[in-house]
């Protein structure tokens, strides 16, 4: 059964501290995505990889660093330099056909 | 730049029509999309219209392109609670692979 998993699904993590979300996907798709998600906002790019090793920042990319080792994964690092972690994260990924992007079901992050 | 704007809240009755609006700015986007999203949950694909389409129907759901107007409307027929949620539409930007959503509507259906 092919798609995107992101763990864990609730996260949590006192001020100072880095964390990794995790993003898998088993569709073979090449892009990969990372938005962040603020009650009652839309959606705003982190990262973008569109090949194994290589990615972009995307409009947010301050505080975050992420990693494309394999074609199936896509981490992403929220460090401790992200003046405001806590939100909700969504890792997508997609073809080239439509460009249309099949997302996972999130991690909330909550930094006290 | 490229934006994309959605009025924030609707509110129908059950078993009427919804219609969900937007409007974007790049003309030369080849898809535009929508999305649904339940609480605490990721983005599901609901449909999707190419820019020399100007209706798509896909069972409950119609998606109507104005493209002089740049702008693009979900109806969905006979709105059921379930359908209660938040909707985006998404344009493909000029970057490669990249899609600029809207900040979603949410749909709240009451009996």
């Amino acid at each position: 059964d092919g798609g995107i998993t992101q763990s864990p699904k609730y996260l949590f993590r006192k001020e100072g501290q880095n964390v990794t979300l995790s993003c898998e996907q088993n569709l073979n798709h090449d892009a990969m995505y990372w938005y962040r998600q603020d009650p009652g906002q839309g959606l705003r790019l982190i990262y973008y990889s569109q090949i194994v090793n290589d990615f972009q920042k995307g409009d947010i990319a301050e505080g975050y660093s992420v990693s494309r080792e394999k074609k199936e994964s896509f981490p992403l690092t929220v460090t401790s330099a992200q003046k405001n972690p806590t939100a909700f994260y969504l890792c997508a990924s997609s073809t080239d056909k439509r460009y249309e992007q099949y997302f996972g079901p999130g991690t909330r992050l909550t930094v006290t | 730049g490229e934006d994309v704007e959605q009025s924030l809240f609707l509110s129908v009755r059950e078993g009427d029509s919804s219609v969900i609006n937007c409007t974007y700015t790049d003309s030369s986007s080849t898809y535009l999309y929508w999305y649904k999203q339940e609480p605490g949950a990721g983005l599901q694909l609901l449909t999707y219209i190419f820019s020399n389409m100007d209706m798509k129907q896909d069972q409950r759901l119609t998606v109507l392109l104005n493209k002089k107007d740049k702008h693009l409307s979900l109806r969905i027929a006979d709105t059921q609670t379930g359908d209660s949620a938040i909707y985006f539409c998404a344009e493909v930007s000029g970057g490669y692979n990249k899609l600029i959503f809207g900040a979603g509507t949410r749909l709240a259906v009451h009996p």
